[in-house]
């Protein structure tokens, strides 16, 4: 059963950097690639970044371009979202996400981790 | 690729038949999932490839559409359905999710 745990998540201040990571199990990580999805309260979901299996491929949305790194190490099974600069309008629930498609195909999230809360105020 | 989904929100009753559409600023072939979220939960994956409905998914369920106008069909909506549904296209980067839908209990 895949199971994907998200963690550093917090309050930070604006302007400053905050790194997530996600724990990976269940499923073999190296086949995969991986999402982070965002969700504020009370909104709709945002697609952040996705990483390829083999990690040399990396997508943004326009929000993260230039702020945010998204990374992975298949021998430690965890993928990486580095934010940087953040702003108020960051402040969401940061899950990560298996993506469905197998090898070197990225296609859509398919299963979703509970998420980390980062809050970002003064 | 912008996203537009509609309704915003709807009322239904348990028995009806609903329909969500979304539609895409460009052509996007047949590169669209459909998401199920409920309150306090992770979406859940119900459709992909526009009409594939996913494993496990049950059959009330059906999705249709491609290039740049997409439907989500519920036949007999039961309790269990009313929620929030968001559609997802993944045929360019940034992957972009419509706005969703609520789906509420009248």
């Amino acid at each position: 059963q895949e199971q994907l745990v998200e963690s550093g998540g917090g309050v930070v201040q604006p302007g400053r950097s905050l790194r997530l990571s996600c724990a990976a199990s269940g499923f073999t990580f190296t086949d995969h690639a991986m999402h982070w999805v965002r969700q504020a309260s009370g909104k709709g979901v945002e697609w952040v970044a996705v990483i390829s299996a083999d990690g040399y491929r990396t997508y943004y949305a326009d929000f993260a371009q230039g702020r945010f790194t998204i990374s992975r190490d298949n021998s430690k099974n965890r993928v990486y979202l580095s934010m940087d600069n953040l702003r108020v309008d960051d402040t969401a629930v940061y899950s990560c996400a298996i993506d469905v498609g197998v090898g070197a195909t990225i296609g859509l999230p398919d299963y979703w981790g509970q998420g980390t809360l980062v809050a970002v105020s003064s | 690729i912008q996203m537009t989904q509609s309704p915003s929100s709807l009322s239904a009753s348990v028995g009806d038949r609903v329909t969500i559409t979304c539609r895409t600023s460009h052509d996007i072939g047949s590169d669209l999932g459909w998401y199920q979220q409920k309150p306090g939960k992770a979406p859940k994956r119900l459709i992909y490839s526009a009409s594939t409905l996913q494993s496990g998914v049950p059959s009330r369920f059906s999705g249709s559409g491609s290039g740049t106008e997409f439907t989500l069909t519920i036949s007999n909506l039961q309790p269990d359905d009313f929620a929030t549904y968001y559609c997802l296209q993944h045929n360019g980067y940034p992957q972009t999710f419509g706005p969703g839908t609520r789906v509420e209990i009248k």
